[in-house]
């Protein structure tokens, strides 16, 4: 069974602060990973993928994450926020050796930046 | 291009009462999924299917039932609603190599 740790539950910055995410996962073969924002009220988007490759990410809106394999972490990082980036932040995981596709998702961070 | 599209979105039910939601993906995707989200607890799966006619249980599917008879739909049943199905469902879709996209959610209150 996969699982996904989020460890950081609420995270208060200013703008233009550094951010930084941690996400652990846990699953014995090759993985697919993730990370989806949630802006209040709405449903999830996603942020960037790493699938194979160059193990950072770079996403959306200037997000990047990196993949260590060792570490089994994908941490995403952002230099610079704003506060348009407040918001829930979750990370995914699923099994690229696997027939179900289904992701396991962390608990969540929720971002508050303040003006 | 819709991409997932959930109905309804908001509803109240009595303990006890049934309901349908449906979610409809116009991209063709093999793979479909139902979620909850409860708050401080991410986003767990509560039925799934690999393609058209199959169906498999998540990671919470009591109280829930699913089918897919087409392939862009895929319906989560409640037959007797009960306050702790109260959450936001999410549906979502997806195929070998992409990420998965997510509907609007239902926001399904049970009193």
């Amino acid at each position: 069974a996969q699982s996904v740790s989020q460890h950081n539950h609420h995270v208060i910055l200013s703008e233009a602060a550094s951010l930084e995410l941690g996400c652990n996962y846990s699953y014995g073969g090759t993985v697919n990973l993730f990370w989806y924002v949630q802006y209040p009220g709405q449903h999830l988007q996603l942020l960037l993928k790493y699938f194979s490759g160059d193990p950072l990410v770079k996403g959306i809106k200037g997000f990047e994450a990196e993949f260590i394999k060792s570490k089994f972490s994908f941490n995403l990082r952002k230099p610079s926020v704003q506060w348009s980036d407040t918001a829930e932040y979750f990370c995914a995981v699923n099994g690229a050796d696997t027939g179900r596709r289904a992701l396991t998702f962390g608990s969540g961070t929720r971002l508050q930046v303040q003006p | 291009n819709a991409g997932v599209t959930q109905t309804p979105k908001f509803r109240v039910l009595k303990t006890g009462q049934s309901m349908t939601l449906l979610c409809a993906q116009d991209m063709n995707h093999e793979y479909m999924y139902w979620y909850r989200q409860d708050p401080g607890m991410g986003l767990r799966l509560i039925h799934y299917s690999v393609g058209e006619g199959t169906t498999a249980k998540g990671e919470v599917p009591d109280g829930y039932n699913v089918s897919r008879l087409k392939k862009q739909n895929f319906l989560l049943g409640l037959e007797s609603a009960a306050p702790s199905q109260t959450s936001v469902y999410f549906c979502a879709s997806t195929d070998w190599n992409t990420e998965a996209f997510f509907g609007q959610g239902t926001r399904l209150t049970v009193v």
